[in-house]
């Protein structure tokens, strides 16, 4: 049973450039969540994705955008990087509850270590 | 808005015995979830334990336990019998309502001393 799996595992860009991270989700999971993790603090919710809608959103501005493919996969995108950017960009897939999975644990791939230069 | 607090960074604890973690929150929401996930080197956030506000009884998964104070808003962890492998980041974490979207603590260290 594959987990969430996330590419690339590390990615370094230069500031002004933009970044696409990719997330597949748990097989049977139809949502996918991203955080944002800076070195050490906990990880901040960036957005949601299900039925490929944004359903909900982080304070976040936005550069930080999104997308989620029939196949339930998704991409984070950031434009015009900045220093602050830099961080470890997790992505969580979950039931939604239409699937029968009213609030159900999210569950984590590895993350993605974007380094801004 | 809701909150998370941990107010310890590091705490260390030596091989077989207890440790607790601590965690306080704040929210005006009735109906809500508190979580305990696990982040090791690997990066990977594991969930260790989860508790239903409106359930009375603390959690339990195996070595792992909470103590939840609702009145207190505090959502304690204990790990009893510690092993090496659970040397690793620790993050309280709440979701209210309907949605299961998580805010994060600031996590506390934890190091097991053989």
């Amino acid at each position: 049973d594959a987990g969430v799996t996330q590419s690339p595992t590390h990615l370094i860009k230069t500031r002004g450039q933009q970044v696409t991270l990719r997330c597949s989700p748990k097989s049977g999971h139809d949502t996918v969540s991203w955080y944002q993790q800076a070195l050490g603090q906990g990880p901040q919710f960036i957005f949601q994705y299900y039925e490929e809608e944004e359903r909900q959103r982080g304070n976040f501005p936005d550069r930080f955008s999104g997308h989620q493919f029939p196949n339930y996969s998704s991409e984070l995108n950031v434009n015009a990087l900045l220093l602050g950017d830099s961080a470890l960009y997790l992505c969580a897939s979950s039931l939604s509850a239409m699937l029968g999975g009213y609030n159900s644990p999210l569950h984590f791939g590895n993350g993605t270590r974007l380094t801004v230069t | 808005a809701q909150t998370v607090t941990q107010s310890q960074p590091e705490m260390s604890v030596q091989e077989a015995e207890t440790v607790t973690l601590s965690c306080t929150y704040d929210t005006s929401e009735s109906d809500y979830y508190l979580f305990w996930y696990k982040q090791p080197p690997s990066r990977q956030m594991i969930l260790v334990i989860r508790q239903e506000a409106y359930k009375q009884q603390n959690a339990t998964e195996n070595r792992f336990s909470v103590n939840f104070q609702k009145a207190a808003k505090s959502f304690s962890l204990k790990i009893s019998d510690s092993q090496l492998g659970d040397a690793a980041m620790y993050f309280c974490a709440y979701s209210g309502g309907a949605t299961n979207k998580l805010i994060f603590g600031t996590g506390t260290l934890l190091a097991v001393q053989p």
